[in-house]
């Protein structure tokens, strides 16, 4: 079963505007939630990534926001381009002593028009 | 400095056949993963191996799937035999995870079509 609910499936903005997506868990010992970038032919690679002591984190035009008791976190694309059109995973993950893996959500195609 | 590699890049064969999915990490990284992506099921982790040992392979879908890492520089995932529903496209990671991190760096992935 999916361990992290991710939306909206598709996401279509403007040149300039703010998309937002949005994930789910409720494992609450994820303690890591990264978010993975994808273009066509390509592998995931990571953008941006949060842990549980901190509400939010900026990274040039990315946001990750970040709510515990709501077991919630969201990335936000200020001022979206064109180049950002990609899918979007976010993902969680809970440490071990033998390791961990990603859990991630289904993924969020985003394009952004001119 | 070479990411990972995997290989075949595109693999069409038919029903009852073995497929072969090969992965080499990048050196130095002590974890590795294998995940499959479907347009329904978005990415679905099949096994990873930490230090060369299999940790977890709940995702692995039934026996017609095994995987190998006979070292720290190869890795293997095998189909037999495959189905039309195993089509999809298989992507191998690796990390260097020490405590709390560990970024995970795929490679192209492998699309396999089962006819």
């Amino acid at each position: 079963q999916q361990q992290v609910k991710q939306s909206p499936q598709s996401l279509i903005v403007q040149k300039g505007g703010i998309p937002i997506i949005n994930c789910a868990y409720e494992n609450t010992a994820f303690d890591y939630f990264p978010w993975y970038q994808q273009f066509p032919g390509k592998g995931p690679a990571l953008l941006i990534a949060i842990r549980p002591d901190v509400s939010e984190k900026k990274e040039g035009r990315f946001t990750i926001s970040f709510n515990k008791s709501a077991k919630q976190f969201s990335l936000h694309i200020m001022d979206s381009q064109p180049g950002d059109s990609a899918t979007y995973f976010c993902a969680a993950s809970e440490y071990s002593n033998s390791g961990y893996a990603l859990n991630f959500g289904k993924g969020t195609s985003l394009l952004v028009t001119p | 400095d070479a990411g990972v590699i995997q290989s075949p890049r595109h693999e069409v064969t038919e029903m009852g056949q073995e497929v072969t999915l090969r992965c080499k990490p990048i050196s130095g990284h002590n974890s590795l993963f294998w995940y499959r992506q479907t347009m329904m099921r978005g990415l679905e982790l099949l096994i990873y191996f930490n230090n060369n040992v299999p940790i977890d392979d709940s995702g692995m879908p039934e026996d017609r799937f095994s995987a190998k890492m006979p070292n720290a520089s190869f890795s293997t995932l095998k189909i037999q035999p495959s189905e039309p529903r195993d089509s999809a496209v298989y992507f191998c990671a690796s990390s260097f995870q020490r405590g709390l991190t560990g970024e995970l760096f795929f490679g192209e992935g492998s699309r396999l079509t089962v006819l």
